[in-house]
């Protein structure tokens, strides 16, 4: 079965440092991978998303992600962070041949900025 | 830019009473989709909804549940007799195309408090 993992419940940086969310997928063949955000008290915002036609993806807000098939790895990353990107990630996977096209969620990164 | 609305944005109900819960989705789309969030949990996979029945359904989605589109326009989402563990974010999502690739768009969710 299709999934995605998560590593770091909560991670924290300060304002202007790197920001890196690891995902790694598990999947068969190479699947769809999406980034979504979400803002307290709101609903999930698509940041970006990996359908095969190029391995780094550029989202919005300045995040990126690279999806790297030998490593099984789509991490997402922003080289500044902003106390404005405060938020809740998660990693998605759908796999390409999947019927009814759901997606699958990671059980979510908590970004903190620190001052 | 579209987006998927639903209502009330909050909704407290006592155990055992049915609650329905209301998503109007892009309008042009065809795919339609339930996902919950418990507190601090990940975001799981309720079931997907094309041309009129329904597509998938998690192991979630049991008889206690039922999805129905009565307008053309609104989605819903009912829960016939409701848990204390059915205390959730309830978030409802809609795509324009068939298509592993082409991101769900959610809407902003609906925090159902079971007493």
């Amino acid at each position: 079965a299709q999934s995605v993992t998560q590593l770091g419940s909560h991670v924290s940086v300060s304002e202007g440092a790197l920001v890196l969310l690891r995902c790694n997928y598990s999947s068969s063949v190479p699947p769809y991978l999406f980034w979504y955000v979400q803002y307290p008290n709101q609903g999930l915002q698509l940041l970006l998303k990996y359908t095969s036609a190029a391995t780094l993806v550029k989202g919005i807000n300045g995040f990126e992600a690279e999806f790297k098939k030998s490593e099984t790895s789509f991490h997402l990353t922003k080289p500044s962070a902003h106390m404005s990107d405060a938020a809740e990630y998660f990693c998605a996977v759908s796999p390409p041949m999947n019927r009814d096209d759901k997606i699958i969620f990671g059980k979510g990164t908590r970004l903190h900025i620190l001052p | 830019e579209p987006e998927v609305t639903q209502t009330p944005s909050h909704q407290v109900t006592q155990m055992g009473q049915e609650v329905i819960l209301r998503c109007v989705p892009i309008s042009n789309h065809l795919y339609f989709y339930w996902y919950r969030q418990i507190l601090g949990q990940k975001v799981e996979f309720l079931v997907s909804f094309y041309n009129n029945e329904i597509s998938e359904k998690s192991e979630i989605f049991d008889d206690q549940f039922s999805v129905e589109r009565p307008d053309g326009s609104n989605f819903t989402l009912k829960i016939r007799s409701t848990k204390l563990e059915d205390s959730a974010m309830y978030f409802c999502a809609s795509k324009g195309r068939q298509g592993a690739g082409s991101p769900l768009h959610f809407g902003n969710g609906t925090r159902l408090t079971v007493t």
